[in-house]
This record gives C-alpha cells, sequence and structure tokens, in this order.
C-alpha cells in the first residue's frame, strides 16, 4: 500500500510522559502536514514541512510539541509532558506541491491519543 | 480569523432520498476549497473545487463553489446507507495549503 501511514494508531499514556508518533507520507510528496481532530470538532492544523524545512507552526501549538522531518520523508511529532487536554486523534497528510492549483492533501490513518 | 461553517450540523434521512450540504467560508488568501468523507477513521478526498460556477460530480456526489459568495455545497443524491459519515468542507489557503476545517455534517441514511 502506497498511501500515508502512521503509527502507533493507538496510545494510551499517564499525565506527564512524553510520546512521539511518527507519519510515513506518500512517497514523492514533498509536504506533509500535522492536523488535530477532538471528538465533534474538524481537523486543527498545527504545522506543516515542504521537504526537510518546516514552515509554519500554529500560534495554538504550544512549546511542548515539537515536529521534526529531519531527512524530508517521514517526520515524527512529539509531545512533552502530556496533559489530559492533549487527548486526540493526531492526523497525518501530505501533498505534492507543485505549479497547478491541485495540491490535494491525502490523510493516513491518525494516532488516537489518550491521556489518563 | 478564519471561519467555516457547515450545515445542518446533522441530517438523519432514508434510503433514496437526496440531500444537499453547506459550506460557507471566510479564510484569507483562499486557494481552493475540498470536501472530505470521514467515517470513524481519517478523512478521505471526495472534491477540490478551485472555481466557481464549475460542477465535479463523482458518481452519485456532486459539488460546486460559488467565490463571490464564499459558500459551497455537496449534493448527494439516491442516498444508500454507505453514505452515513461525517462530511467535511475544508478551504486551503495559499502559500502553506494548510485546510480550515469545518465541524462538519454528520450524515445518517437509514434503510
Amino acid at each position: 500500500d502506497t498511501g500515508v501511514s502512521q503509527n502507533p494508531r493507538h496510545k494510551i499514556t499517564k499525565r506527564g510522559q512524553n510520546v512521539t508518533f511518527r507519519c510515513d507520507p506518500i512517497s514523492e510528496h514533498n509536504r506533509l502536514y500535522w492536523y488535530r481532530q477532538t471528538l465533534g470538532q474538524g481537523p486543527e492544523f498545527l504545522t506543516y514541512f515542504q521537504n526537510e524545512a518546516q514552515l509554519e507552526k500554529s500560534r495554538l501549538l504550544s512549546d511542548r510539541f515539537s515536529a521534526e522531518r529531519p531527512k524530508g520523508s517521514f517526520s515524527t511529532l512529539e509531545i512533552q509532558r502530556t496533559e489530559q487536554g492533549d487527548s486526540a486523534m493526531y492526523l497525518c497528510a501530505s501533498s505534492l506541491v507543485s505549479y497547478n492549483p491541485t495540491d490535494t492533501q491525502y490523510f493516513g490513518p491518525g494516532t488516537r491519543l489518550t491521556v489518563l | 480569523e478564519d471561519k467555516v461553517v457547515q450545515s445542518p450540523l446533522s441530517l438523519v434521512v432514508h434510503e433514496g432520498d437526496t440531500v444537499t450540504l453547506n459550506c460557507s467560508y471566510e479564510v484569507t488568501n483562499f486557494r481552493s476549497l475540498l470536501w472530505y468523507k470521514q467515517e470513524k477513521k481519517a478523512p478521505t478526498f471526495l472534491f477540490m473545487l478551485t472555481s466557481s460556477g464549475i460542477e465535479k460530480k463523482s458518481g452519485r456526489l456532486s459539488s460546486i463553489l460559488d467565490k463571490k459568495e464564499l459558500f459551497s455545497i455537496l449534493n448527494i443524491t439516491a442516498t444508500q446507507t454507505g453514505d452515513s459519515a461525517i462530511y467535511l468542507c475544508a478551504p486551503a489557503q495559499g502559500g502553506s495549503e494548510k485546510l480550515v476545517f469545518g465541524k462538519g455534517t454528520k450524515l445518517t441514511v437509514n434503510p
């Protein structure tokens, strides 16, 4: 399968612990996005990369969140000192940027985080 | 502040009915508008709309964009139980192409 993959699919952790999620985008997609979705809401933008460069972070993203895409392929999202309010579905999406306005984002299955 | 409003938030219909889902938006640097279907997992892509007045169709689904009035509609004809899902509308902002999502419309199709 050549779609977007995310690991783990589910993560349960205790408050105060650090967690790390991984996203593998569609091969050759140069853009990678992270979104967060809570119950009853649409996904909310967190950050995005073009190749290995992180180009934008949401103002809502606290300093406890950090993301990397070291080689321009897979990406990791780390949350330090987790809080119960971090419980959500974390979605990754990728797209191929070109000069045509056809940059469809394709989503992975998500990582569901539960902070106890 | 960027805003996307979808209506209705919830809709219950019988198989065979036709439904219209609405999306109004106010986003800076608008580039395109995407529709996704979400069934207890990640959103799956339906349509991307970039030009006003041009209807896009895929089977029983169709969608159109009005860039002057800042809204889009998604139509589903002859609904089936498999159409039950949350439908998300998401304008994309130029440059980053980041998506600004609405809360979605939860569609339930009963047999």
